[in-house]
């Protein structure tokens, strides 16, 4: 079965510190994942998939095939960074995305 | 350029009573996907349409419908409400059915069952 874990719910840090929000997949299949973000009042929005390898926002996520994760990082964090943030796994001919629960990201001044 | 709009805001509902709610794709788009967000949950993934056929389904019974018109604005309906159907309802649209993972959500609906 597929499956997106987030372990944490909640995370909280200071600005300026790093900030890694842990996303986990189980999928037999040639994974494509994403995270989507959601700001306060905010529509879920898309943040970068990782076949793009792109950094948006100073965020970075590295697909690590033989840990199946698909970390979020940004080594500075900003009081604008504070939302929450889910982590999708795209499933091929299913033509559907499964979330993880989210994690909502805290970042104290 | 329009963004996914979706009615009602909020609707409150009894059980075993049916209920209808409505997504307007972004413009130009003409694949619709339906999420229900359950509280504290991910989106989880009910049906896509894609030019008006059905074409994915989640594991979510019969009883939950849906409906793509031409001009691609959706439907999703569900009969014989129960308890554990409130939540939170998002549509989203794609460009088509090729770019799934590039999805633009609507603001949801939050259905209360009561």
């Amino acid at each position: 079965a597929q499956r997106v874990t987030q372990p944490e719910k909640l995370l909280s840090v200071f600005k300026g510190a790093p900030v890694e929000l842990k996303c986990n997949y189980s999928y037999s299949g040639s994974p494509e994942l994403f995270w989507y973000v959601q700001y306060s009042r905010q529509r879920l929005q898309l943040l970068l998939r990782h076949i793009s390898r792109e950094s948006i926002k100073g965020f970075t996520a590295d697909l690590n095939k033989g840990e199946t994760s698909f970390h979020l990082k940004k080594p500075f964090a900003q009081e604008e960074d504070s939302a929450m943030y889910y982590c999708a796994l795209s499933i091929q001919g299913a033509q559907k995305l499964v979330f993880g629960q989210g994690t909502r990201l805290t970042i104290n001044p | 350029e329009t963004g996914v709009t979706q009615s009602p805001t909020h609707l409150i509902k009894t059980r075993g009573q049916q209920v209808t709610l409505r997504c307007s794709s972004q413009s130009g788009h003409n694949t619709v996907s339906w999420y229900q967000q359950a509280l504290g949950q991910g989106p989880q993934f009910i049906f896509q349409y894609y030019r008006e056929e059905e074409n994915g389904r989640g594991n979510f019974p019969p009883r939950f419908s849906g409906l793509q018109f031409p001009n691609y604005s959706s439907e999703l309906n569900v009969n014989a409400l129960e308890l554990d159907d409130s939540a939170l309802y998002l549509c989203a649209s794609s460009l088509d059915a090729s770019t799934t993972y590039e999805q633009y959500f609507g603001p949801g609906t939050r259905l209360t069952v009561t």
